[in-house]
């Protein structure tokens, strides 16, 4: 069954920590992996579209890794903002559809 | 500038009462999908339209319907809204079909069933 699961489902940091979301998926064949950053009462914003050859991709403060071998994806986050305090959702296309399974997010919150 | 655009953000109707949501693109994409989300939960697509061509998933309830008057609006129809169909709404579009296109989508709309 194709699923996508993420952890932890909530994560509290300081302000300035970093920190790191965790994303597995069953997904086959595999095509790319996404990940969305969703503040509340907002659609998704695309942060990484991530393919099978890719191991990293950076945008800004925001990390992605993936391994195609374990079926695993990272996102980490550099000295975090306030603003970074969202829902942070693991995303990957169903084979030879055009639907995407949503995983069930990781909500981060970042205090002062 | 916002490129997928939903009105209202916020909407209020009474069990029962037809509602409608819209959602204009301003990217010419050929594709704009219809999600439902719910409190918690990832979203759950309800239906799309490639151009023209109506796709509606299977578990889709017949209560919601859509329109796709031309390539830069799309309209969900709610017929008769019941207290579960409060979630919000969220339209997204895509340049073509297939798995490798992102999607893009807009800040959704809010529905509340009174």
């Amino acid at each position: 069954k194709n699923q996508v699961e993420q952890s932890p489902q909530s994560l509290i940091i300081l302000e300035g920590k970093n920190c790191t979301l965790q994303c597995n998926y069953t997904v086959s064949p595999f095509s790319n992996l996404r990940w969305y950053k969703q503040d509340t009462g907002r659609g998704p914003v695309s942060l990484t579209i991530m393919t099978f050859s890719e191991n990293t991709k950076s945008n800004g403060r925001y990390t992605a890794t993936l391994d195609a071998d374990t079926k695993q994806s990272s996102l980490h986050i550099t000295a975090s903002q306030l603003s970074d305090s969202a829902s942070y959702i693991c995303v990957v296309p169903t084979p030879n559809t055009d639907k995407l399974i949503f995983g069930t997010g990781t909500r981060l919150q970042v205090f002062p | 500038d916002a490129m997928v655009i939903q009105n209202p953000r916020y909407q209020v109707t009474q069990f029962g009462k037809p509602v409608t949501l819209s959602c204009s693109q301003t990217l010419n994409h050929n594709v704009m999908y219809w999600y439902q989300q719910k409190s918690s939960q990832a979203p759950k697509l309800l239906f799309h339209y490639y151009d023209k061509d109506f796709n509606n998933e299977a578990d889709t309830p017949d209560n919601f319907q859509s329109r796709r008057p031309n390539t830069s609006f799309c309209f969900l129809d709610i017929r008769s809204p019941g207290l579960g169909d409060a979630a919000m709404y969220l339209c997204a579009t895509s340049i073509d079909r297939g798995a490798n296109q992102p999607q893009h989508f807009g800040d959704g709309t809010r529905l509340s069933i009174l």
